[in-house]
């Protein structure tokens, strides 16, 4: 058990909608970061937010946002849904500001987009 | 562009030690070797990192070449739960560096 945990665990949905993930990191840790896990795209960074702030944008798509809240959880935004969406979602966490190499994930919340 | 390269899968069996090898033969005086695994579906998990010297520590041993070219994990005893996906990754501490996951290795344990 990593600390992190991640709603829903899994999550079923259609085209053209809308979804959220939420993630509570381990306590203590102040960034949280998103991964996206694709059968032909293997783990792609998405975003990071250090403490409220965000830190870090990677192949984050337009449709997709996120925040992190004064609890310091953490909420990845899903909105016009497509099938190439489907995947699963992991949150990790770590404790400090700078990049650090090592993080604590989730279990993951897998989308399925039908 | 992949910093890292490593065989597909591997096979290894239970009891024995089980040695993942790793190319990073372009990697810079400051860049660190960490190792992930992901189990089945399971979020990934931090295995070991080093920079130049071996390291080990509960989980596995880190070999690093002196050249710094190529990289092992060894795990000593493999188990049957030790059947993952493992990742090797080159990874720079720096604002803006994010851990980037290939496709790592698919390490069967058997009987």
């Amino acid at each position: 058990d990593s600390g992190v945990t991640q709603t829903p665990k899994h999550l079923i949905t259609a085209t053209g909608q809308r979804v959220t993930l939420r993630c509570s990191p381990r306590s203590g840790d102040l960034s949280v970061y998103w991964y996206q896990q694709s059968l032909d795209q293997g783990l792609q960074f998405l975003i990071q937010y250090y403490n409220g702030e965000e830190r870090a944008k990677g192949n984050i798509l337009e449709r997709f946002s996120a925040q992190q809240f004064p609890d310091l959880h953490s909420e990845l935004n899903l909105s016009s849904l497509e099938l190439g969406d489907s995947a699963l979602y992991f949150c990790a966490s770590s404790v400090r500001v700078g990049n650090t190499g090592e993080l604590f994930f989730g279990e993951g919340s897998r989308l399925t987009v039908l | 562009d992949a910093k890292t390269t490593q065989p597909p899968s591997m096979d290894c069996a239970e009891g024995r030690a089980a040695n993942l090898p790793c190319n990073h033969s372009t990697i810079s005086g400051n860049e660190y070797v960490y190792w992930y695994r992901q189990i089945h579906s399971q979020g990934p998990q931090y295995i070991i990192h080093g920079l130049k010297n071996n390291e080990t520590n509960e989980m596995a041993s880190l070999i690093i070449t002196e050249d710094r070219k190529s990289s092992t994990l060894i795990l000593p005893h493999a188990t049957l739960r030790d059947t993952a996906v493992y990742y090797c990754i080159v990874f720079l501490f720096g604002a803006g560096n994010m851990l980037t996951f290939g496709g790592g290795t698919r390490l069967m344990v058997k009987p």
